[in-house]
């Protein structure tokens, strides 16, 4: 079975320009979070969606927005990009997202310049 | 709130074994995660603890003491590959069991 994904692995921005992440959970997850990670931290969530409805955000800027689609599939959207934005965003997926494992895609690297 | 506490960096040598651990401070959470993350790849499920004691898996253990505010990870036999980083994560149980991490340990084997 294919384990979660996301798209692109590497992207390149420069500020003020607007990205897109994607991520496919795994086959019969209906939750996604999504997190960011600067390098040396740990991971900061930034959303959670279970069967398409926003289920929790942490404390990030209006900026950034995300959604889920009928199949469980997510994208997460960041608006008008800051040098500080530049990190590992990873996506998790789990079975109904409350108490269970998370698991965690390869991560998209942002940077911008 | 949530505060969690691990150390920023260990080394230990091939073969032997090692404890990692994590403090934190924190008003109510469900369970405590280990995930290893080797560099610019993403967290790995290691273990799962929700109640007090030892969970085993192979060479790795993962203890809790919720009197204590405690946990740690336990690696055996260790092995070159297990140089990496080790993050400790709480399910916060008031935001709907969303992950609250440390900063992570970054585990350097030497031979």
């Amino acid at each position: 079975d294919a384990g979660v994904t996301q798209s692109p692995t590497h992207l390149i921005k420069t500020r003020g320009q607007h990205v897109t992440l994607r991520c496919s959970p795994i086959s019969g997850h209906k939750s996604v979070s999504w997190y960011q990670q600067v390098l040396g931290q740990g991971p900061q969530f930034i959303f959670q969606y279970y069967e398409k409805e926003e289920r929790g955000r942490g404390n990030f800027p209006d900026r950034f927005s995300a959604r889920q689609f009928p199949n469980y599939s997510s994208e997460l959207n960041v608006n008008a990009l800051l040098l500080g934005d530049s990190a590992l965003y990873l996506c998790a997926s789990s079975l109904a997202g409350s108490d269970e494992t998370q698991y965690f895609g390869p991560g998209t690297r942002l940077l911008v310049l | 709130g949530q505060n969690i506490d691990q150390p920023t960096e260990m080394t230990a040598t091939e073969g032997a074994i090692v404890q990692i651990n994590c403090t934190y401070q924190t008003s109510g959470f469900n369970g405590l995660f280990w995930y290893q993350q080797h560099a610019g790849e993403a967290p790995t499920f290691l273990s799962y603890n929700v109640l007090d004691g030892l969970e085993e898996k192979g060479r790795f253990s993962s203890f809790l003491s919720r009197s204590k505010g405690y946990s740690y990870l336990l690696l055996k036999e260790l092995q070159m590959k297990d140089s990496a980083s080790y993050l400790c994560a709480l399910q916060d149980r008031d935001s709907n069991y969303q992950l609250i991490w440390g900063a992570g340990t970054k585990l350097i084997i030497k031979p």
